[in-house]
């Protein structure tokens, strides 16, 4: 099953916009995780957010964790054509980590040049 | 390549006949994941190992699927009787196992066709 939901399900913006992806879960999680998908390949990861952080950046990405709420954010600044892909959440809800990890639903990113 | 690389990617077979996926993860991962991916949705957890030791495995598992790590380092997915319902994508991942929780490595996948 899946833990999260990602919001929305699509976007489309134009390049150099920002784009913003939600994420909520169901359970309480030891870390979530960004990862990203070009169209029928492997996943790539991005970005690590454990459960007592709040927020996290890595070049043109920002996470945040809301534990309170159960729900993560992901912002792409300054978009590019190279970020058109699928974006899933995914969550390890295991004592020490590096367990499963329960994937969202994903959101596809189209960036119109 | 220092990447994880699973084999074949591309598979079409008959309803029914047998499959076998490879995975060989990143040298000094203990962790050795699958995941099933079908269009559309984001990845399911199949099962995982630490090191030659299974784990866990997903109800999703059913007696026509396998995994196996012999040795601790490839591992392979065996899908006996194959139905159309299989069709999908297998991803494997490794990691460097527990008390490290970080990313996981993704391969690029095998894509399963059944016809």
């Amino acid at each position: 099953s899946q833990q999260g939901e990602e919001d929305p399900q699509a976007l489309s913006i134009q390049e150099g916009e920002n784009a913003t992806m939600n994420c909520s879960y169901k359970t309480s999680i030891n870390n979530l995780q960004w990862y990203r998908q070009n169209s029928g390949r492997g996943l790539v990861h991005l970005i690590l957010i454990r459960s007592n952080e709040r927020e996290k950046h890595s070049g043109r990405l920002r996470v945040t964790l809301d534990t309170s709420k159960k729900s993560s954010s992901l912002l792409i600044t300054a978009s590019r054509a190279a970020d058109t892909a699928s974006y899933f959440c995914a969550t390890d809800i295991s004592n020490f980590g590096n367990e499963k990890l329960t994937f969202g639903t994903g959101t596809r990113l189209t960036i119109i040049p | 390549d220092t990447g994880v690389s699973q084999d074949p990617r591309h598979k079409i077979t008959k309803r029914g006949q047998n499959v076998t996926f490879r995975c060989d993860p990143i040298s000094e991962h203990n962790r050795l994941y699958w995941y099933r991916q079908t269009l559309g949705q984001g990845p399911e957890f199949l099962t995982y190992f630490q090191n030659e030791a299974q784990l866990e495995k997903s109800r999703l598992l059913s007696d026509r699927f396998s995994a196996e790590r012999p040795k601790g380092s490839f591992s392979t997915l065996e899908i006996q009787r194959t139905e159309q319902g299989d069709s999908a994508m297998y991803l494997c991942a490794s990691s460097l196992g527990v008390f490290f929780p970080g990313e996981a490595f993704f391969g690029q996948g095998t894509r399963l066709t059944v016809v």
